[in-house]
C-alpha cells in the first residue's frame, strides 16, 4: 500500500532550538497534507491542513508563527517547531491524502523531547 | 462541534475471545467513519470504513456498523488473535474530503 515516511522518528533538542519533521508520501501525489500532535492517552489533535503551493490553514489556539508549515511539492510537507520549549514535547503525526482517490495515509510520527 | 468518544482501555483479552470496542459520534450532517490501527512501532492504518447510515465495514475479520440512529460505530471481531494488539482509533470525517476527528484510542492486548 502507499506509505507516508516522516523524519526524524524521533528527536531531542535544547530548548531554544528549532526542529524540522519531514513528511513525504514515496509512492503518491498528495495535494493535502494534514499535521497532528498526539498527547499520551489523548486523541490524535489536528494543528494545520497544508495544501501544495499554498499558505497553511492552521486550527485553532494553533500557533502558526511558533509552528511553520511548508507544502512545497506534492511529495513533501515539512513542520517546523520554532523555538522549541519543553511543552512542545510531543508525538507529531502527519498524513497525506492521495490525489487519486482520496485516501489518507499516515507516517509512522515523529516524537520530540525538547531538555 | 464534531466529537468521538470510544471506550477507554486498555482491553485485555485471551486469543480468539469475542471483541468489542465501543464508539460513538457527534457530528452535525453525515459524516463518514473509520477505524484506524496503529500496530506497536508502526503509523496509523485503516481498518475499515463506513460513509453512510447502515453502511457495513469489514476487514481482517473486524465489522462496524454505521448506526445513524445510535450514532455508533462499534468494532467488532468474533475471535482474536495475539497479532491484533494495537491501538484502534475510531475516527470521523464530516466530509468526504475533510479531516479526520480522533477518539482517544483503545489500546488491546491479547494473551496466548
Amino acid at each position: 500500500g502507499a506509505v507516508v515516511s516522516q523524519h526524524p522518528s524521533w528527536v531531542i533538542c535544547k530548548s531554544g532550538t528549532s526542529v524540522k519533521i519531514e513528511c513525504r508520501s514515496l509512492d503518491f501525489q498528495a495535494t493535502t497534507m494534514f499535521w497532528y500532535r498526539q498527547f499520551p492517552k489523548q486523541s490524535l489533535m489536528l494543528m494545520a491542513t497544508s495544501n501544495e503551493g499554498s499558505k497553511a490553514t492552521y486550527e485553532q489556539g494553533v500557533e502558526k508563527d511558533k509552528f511553520l508549515i511548508n507544502h512545497a511539492s506534492l511529495t513533501l510537507s515539512t513542520l517546523t517547531v520554532t523555538s522549541a520549549h519543553p511543552e512542545d514535547s510531543s508525538f507529531y503525526i502527519c498524513s497525506a491524502r492521495a490525489v487519486v482517490d482520496g485516501e489518507l495515509f499516515f507516517g509512522e510520527g515523529s516524537r520530540l523531547t525538547v531538555l | 462541534g464534531d466529537s468521538v468518544t470510544q471506550m477507554e482501555g486498555p482491553v485485555t483479552l485471551s486469543e480468539e475471545a469475542f471483541l468489542t470496542i465501543n464508539c460513538t459520534y457527534t457530528a452535525t450532517g453525515y459524516p463518514s467513519l473509520f477505524w484506524y490501527v496503529q500496530y506497536p512501532g508502526e503509523g496509523l492504518q485503516l481498518l475499515l470504513k463506513a460513509t453512510k447510515a447502515d453502511d457495513k465495514g469489514s476487514n481482517k475479520g473486524f465489522e462496524a456498523t454505521y448506526r445513524k440512529e445510535t450514532t455508533s460505530f462499534h468494532l467488532e471481531k468474533g475471535s482474536v488473535q495475539v497479532s491484533d494488539s494495537a491501538v484502534y482509533f475510531c475516527a470521523l470525517s464530516p466530509w468526504s474530503q475533510g479531516n479526520l476527528i480522533f477518539g482517544k484510542g483503545t489500546k488491546l492486548s491479547v494473551k496466548p
